[in-house]
């Protein structure tokens, strides 16, 4: 069963860059697009961008041109940063594998979500 | 952007109760239309995909219908696992949007 966990930190300075990483257990991952998508506190679901393990990748406009997305097969990871952080960045951040039946296409697994928070 | 617009944004509900939660898209999406569930501190769920297709593992009291832009999510008799906030997405085109979220919390 495909396990995701993200990590890395929770405090981040404005105007820094926020990096997070998700870590992929029980399964590889090549051959499938992963994803992250966060949160902010009361606030719905924000999708941020995806990488296909080839390393190809689209992320939303909203945010583009801040965000770096990348895959590092070798230690089944893939990593997420975002520069330029203000408190509107503040959120909860979770990684998602693309899964897809046919033509439809869904978020699963989730991670269970990391809180990074933009302060001084 | 599509936008995707939940109602109600909360419910209460008893045990046993019929629920059903509405998911509307501001463009057609055919069946486009992914359901979670998203219990606090826990990764979200995915419940149903293509609309309408229940995903494995997921208890047949959980059913999804619609096409176009209007989707629903029925919880024939709600348990009290199923207390919870539930999200629609639409996976037509990207940038992947979701629905605001409905609250489902125990009356």
């Amino acid at each position: 069963q495909v396990q995701l966990q993200e990590s890395g930190p929770g405090l981040v300075k404005p105007s820094e860059t926020l990096s997070l990483t998700c870590t992929v257990s029980g399964g590889s991952i090549s051959g499938y697009s992963w994803s992250w998508i966060r949160q902010p506190p009361g606030k719905g679901l924000e999708w941020i961008g995806y990488i296909y393990y080839s390393g190809s990748t689209m992320s939303n406009p909203s945010l583009k041109s801040r965000v770096t997305i990348s895959v590092d097969t070798s230690n089944n990871q893939f990593s997420l940063k975002v520069s330029s952080v203000t408190a509107a960045d503040t959120a909860v951040y979770y990684c998602a594998r693309i899964s897809s039946r046919g033509s439809y296409y869904f978020f699963d697994p989730w991670g269970q979500g990391t809180l990074v928070t933009v302060s001084s | 952007d599509i936008q995707m617009t939940q109602s109600p944004s909360s419910l209460s509900a008893s045990v046993g109760d019929r629920v059903t939660i509405i998911c509307r898209s501001s463009q057609s999406i055919s069946s486009y239309l992914n359901w979670y569930q998203h219990k606090p501190g826990k990764a979200p769920k995915l419940l149903i995909y293509g609309a309408s297709s229940l995903q494995s593992g997921v208890p047949s009291r959980f059913s999804g219908s619609g096409s176009g832009t209007d989707f629903t999510l029925t919880i024939s008799s709600l348990q009290p696992e199923d207390f919870a906030t539930y999200y629609c997405q639409q996976s037509y085109n990207t940038p992947y949007t979701f629905g605001q979220g409905t609250k489902l919390d125990i009356k």
